[in-house]
């Protein structure tokens, strides 16, 4: 089973600055099948990035994905109010498909 | 508009057993693996297990195998997570969504229903 590690845990930052967050693999991501998801309190997870780097639908271009093998990186380039959130990542090219414990972006 | 709509909320004692559902609609539910995800109340995400209703071919997590039983009713574009005894532990929310990528199981999840919150308590 592949573990998924994210960092921070937590990353506290003003609206309009840059949030970078890690995701590292406990072994190679098959064909960087790797996803990103947002979560609200209360809310159902959604899709930001598929394929390490694709946008999902509707998804505003602030968001960017990046990274192959074991590492990846989701940037937001300017944090927006909405964008205070929890964030996870999530592998799919080896089942069992884990997620990793999710990044908390807060207001700081 | 491609949607899934999950079963109302839970209660029950330990066990019991539950069967909860996911029926979607606005795409061709057959055609499209279904998967399951638990969230347990503070914690992060788990991934359960996929379906592809076509068939019914089923992979689970072997930390649910056994566990819990995912079945589909292609006929009704409809998809369960069951429990056949449940315990305390098995209190979450439970989101079902779609892989997007058809037939292909390797694939995100792109479309998810709202949740159905499980309760076990005696």
């Amino acid at each position: 089973e592949i573990v998924l590690t994210q960092s921070p845990g937590t990353l506290s930052l003003s609206p309009g600055e840059r949030a970078t967050l890690s995701c590292r693999a406990s072994q190679s991501v098959t064909s960087s099948y790797l996803a990103w998801y947002q979560q609200k309190p209360g809310q159902a997870p959604r899709l930001l990035i598929y394929g390490a780097s694709s946008r999902a639908t509707g998804i505003p271009d602030r968001f960017s994905g990046s990274g192959s093998g074991t590492d990846f990186t989701l940037t937001i380039s300017r944090l927006e109010p909405e964008d205070f959130a929890v964030y996870y990542c999530q592998q799919y090219g080896s089942s069992p498909f884990t997620f990793g414990p999710g990044t908390k972006v807060d207001i700081k | 508009e491609v949607q899934l709509v999950q079963s109302g909320a839970e209660v029950k004692k330990p066990g019991e057993s539950l069967k909860i559902s996911c029926k979607g609609s606005g795409y061709s539910f057959s055609y499209h693996w279904i998967g399951w995800v638990r969230q347990m109340p503070g914690k992060g995400l788990e991934w359960m297990g996929i379906i592809y209703p076509g068939d019914s071919d089923t992979r689970y997590s072997p930390s649910f195998q056994g566990q819990v039983t995912i079945s589909a009713d292609k006929s009704i574009n409809t998809a369960y997570l069951q429990w056949s005894s449940l315990k305390a532990s098995d209190t979450a929310m439970y989101y079902c969504a779609r892989l997007g990528s058809g037939s292909y199981y390797l694939s995100h999840m792109d479309v998810w229903g709202k949740g159905t919150t499980v309760t076990v308590s005696s």
